[in-house]
């Protein structure tokens, strides 16, 4: 049982390149998150899903997008990468929504945008 | 919104010590509240959780407590070990979401 499994652990990024970030859970989770988490501080939630083709944004969605066609996949895709998307990134899941059960995340990706 | 504070930002405690660590949060629908440990580098690890029919969790060497009325919870850590030394978020649940703390690094001193 490998929980939640986010690729690539580092990636650096050129100004206006593009990229996703992948997410995959085995649990049969129905909740998805992505968090972003800038150096010192603490989580900031970009989006989220409540199941298969359901999306919503969170605290920080600009220059983000996701999608969710399966229940273990939620993808998070920068369109145009900017330095202030420097950060660690961390997918989550939860079997039910915030405030029920706890959210198991990734190792988490780390990308610098230079 | 939920909003939710967190003190204090850093926290430094002699092996042995007890550490306290608050949180605020600020809308009365919140309903459970979970807090997680980071070690430098690492993935958030869920340590323990409280919900709001429950006034005092504990395990082990770790406690949590929550008042309702003042919307305000606390984790209480024991007999501190150095292993103990992280940063540790509290989060308030509100909806399918979870909102954090902006994160308190303890230390504790051999």
């Amino acid at each position: 049982n490998a929980g939640v499994t986010q690729t690539p652990k580092f990636r650096i990024l050129k100004i206006g390149q593009s990229m996703t970030l992948q997410c995959t859970q085995d649990m049969n989770h129905n909740y998805m998150y992505w968090y972003r988490q800038d150096p010192g501080m603490g989580l900031k939630l970009i989006y989220y899903s409540v199941g298969a083709g359901i999306t919503d944004k969170g605290e920080v969605p600009n220059g983000y997008n996701v999608s969710r066609s399966t229940t273990e996949d939620f993808p998070l895709r920068l369109e145009l990468a900017a330095p202030s998307q420097t950060s660690v990134y961390f997918c989550a899941s939860s079997y039910t929504g915030g405030d029920n059960q706890p959210q198991h995340f990734g190792d988490g990706t780390r990308l610098s945008i230079l | 919104g939920e909003n939710v504070e967190q003190h204090p930002s850093t926290l430094s405690v002699q092996e042995g010590d007890s550490a306290v660590i608050k949180c605020t949060y600020s809308d009365s629908a919140s309903n459970y509240f979970p807090w997680y440990k980071q070690e430098l580098g690492k993935r958030p690890q869920l340590i323990i959780d409280i919900r709001s029919n429950v006034g005092e969790k504990k395990d082990q060497r770790i406690a949590v407590t929550l008042n309702k009325t003042a919307k305000h919870f606390s984790l209480h850590i024991t007999e501190t070990q150095p292993e103990d030394s992280a940063v540790y978020f509290c989060a308030a649940a509100l909806g399918y979401k979870l909102i954090f703390g902006s994160g308190t690094r303890l230390l504790v001193r051999p």
